[in-house]
């Protein structure tokens, strides 16, 4: 049974770096194919693609965030790990991390954790 | 890159069949048949409901299923019951990158 769980501050203040964690089981980072990512989603808002990083280290970042996005994973924990500089109120949304199966589908979801930027 | 285009919303009654429409480019959509949907119901996370265009995950209503055209994927909702009240979401890859949709809210009269 995969599970992921996000954790982190639920407030940072603006220009504050965000660090969030998921740690999650019945998977390995380490397995062939297997990738971990983050997606947000802003109040009444759409889901918006983040981050990803796969098994072998690789990484992907959105674009129009890439400047300020870190992924990382750490196979030994069973976490990843994303960091966001320079945060600002309109990056308050609820932070999801989620298992990406081998179909480029993301299929186990964490409950998500609201972040809230302000001072 | 934009977002994948969506409509806001769209409605039916119980019984009826919707369709939901996601359009990209010859980038995303059109090249890969690596378009997934997810269903979103207030306050929880999303739940893949078809990968790979058409494909549907083990436990999901053979009610819904998908396709593509060009650079147009489609979702198609049939028999419709109240408990399919929720957002859907289409999503991407798109080489480097993934893409979602806007998002569509979809209403059981």
């Amino acid at each position: 049974q995969i599970t992921l769980k996000e954790s982190g501050p639920t407030l940072v203040k603006p220009t504050q770096t965000l660090t969030l964690t998921c740690t999650f089981s019945g998977f390995s980072l380490s397995t062939s194919g297997v990738g971990v990512g983050w997606i947000r989603q802003p109040p009444g808002k759409a889901l918006e693609w983040l981050a990803l990083i796969y098994w072998d280290d690789d990484k992907r970042y959105s674009p129009s965030l890439k400047s300020r996005l870190t992924i990382t994973k750490d196979t030994s924990k069973n976490q990843v790990v994303l960091t966001m500089t320079n945060m600002d109120p309109v990056d308050t949304a609820t932070y999801y991390c989620a298992h990406r199966s081998l179909a480029a589908a993301w299929d186990y979801w964490g409950q998500g954790t609201l972040v809230t930027v302000s001072s | 890159q934009s977002a994948l285009t969506q409509p806001a919303s769209v409605s039916g009654s119980p019984g009826q069949s919707i369709t939901i429409s996601c359009t990209g480019t010859s980038s995303d959509v059109g090249s890969y048949n690596l378009v997934s949907w997810y269903q979103q119901h207030p306050g929880k996370a999303p739940k893949l409901m078809i990968y790979e265009g058409s494909k549907r995950p083990s436990g999901v209503s053979n009610r819904f299923s998908g396709s593509k055209s060009g650079n147009t994927a489609s979702l198609t909702i049939s028999g419709l019951q109240a408990e399919d009240e929720a957002d859907y979401y289409c999503c991407s890859y798109a080489g480097s990158s993934t893409l979602f949709g806007g998002g569509t809210k979809l209403t059981v009269l």
